[in-house]
């Protein structure tokens, strides 16, 4: 059982929908991140948030919105999608204080197909 | 030029042979270097930190070379359950002044009976 956990595991979705994709952590950890991963392309880092601050927006379109409430909880609201982004998207935790130890752990990921 | 650099494999290896990957990264100033591992439909998870001297934990060994700018892995006597993607990831510091990590591709390995 991963320590975090990501809802829902598949979306599928239109490109007028407007939906939300959702990511909690039970590791205690302060720092909260969105990737996107598609087929035969490296890992590609969306958001980062630190101590429930944004601190990288990694120049994702507006279509793609995150929040992030409280240090456990972190949100992607999805809205007027395309279908080149259809992918899996990952969130990840780790413990942002003292530098960063290389070690993300991540959910086991909502896999999103745009219509 | 990609960043972080890998061949995609896959790599087809009988069980019990000895396999390698590299990695190259582009920015010199890179800090901290690891291996990840993805097994299909799953998440990323670290498998270990590669450091300057190089290490080793049990099968896998890691070393770097900063001077070429890469990074391998080997593993010996590989088991049916080491088939994963193995990913190569780079520390750096981001143009927002903060660390991130940046990811490879991966390399696909096939552990064949």
């Amino acid at each position: 059982e991963t320590g975090v956990t990501q809802t829902p595991r598949h979306l599928v979705m239109g490109m007028t929908n407007k939906k939300s994709l959702k990511c909690e952590q039970h590791l205690g950890h302060n720092a909260m991140y969105w990737y996107k991963q598609s087929a035969k392309k490296p890992l590609e880092l969306m958001f980062v948030y630190s101590l429930e601050e944004r601190v990288e927006n990694n120049s994702v379109p507006s279509r793609f919105s995150p929040e992030c409430p409280n240090s456990s909880h972190l949100f992607l609201h999805l809205h007027t999608l395309q279908p080149e982004d259809s992918a899996l998207y990952l969130c990840a935790s780790s413990q942002a204080s003292g530098g960063h130890t290389g070690e993300l752990f991540f959910g086991e990921g909502s896999r999103l197909t745009v219509l | 030029r990609k960043e972080v650099e890998q061949d995609p494999g896959p790599f087809n290896v009988p069980e019990g042979a000895t396999v390698a990957f590299n990695c190259t990264y582009s920015n010199s100033a890179s800090q901290s270097f690891f291996w990840y591992r993805q097994d299909c439909r799953k998440e990323p998870k670290l498998l270990m930190s590669v450091y300057s001297s190089g290490n080793e934990d049990g099968r896998f060994t890691a070393q770097l070379n900063r001077a070429s700018q890469y990074i391998s892995l080997l593993i010996r006597d590989s088991k049916l359950s080491d088939s994963a993607t193995y990913l190569c990831v780079v520390l750096e510091r981001s143009n927002f002044g903060n660390e991130k990590l940046t990811f490879g591709t991966g390399t696909r390995l096939t552990i064949i009976p």
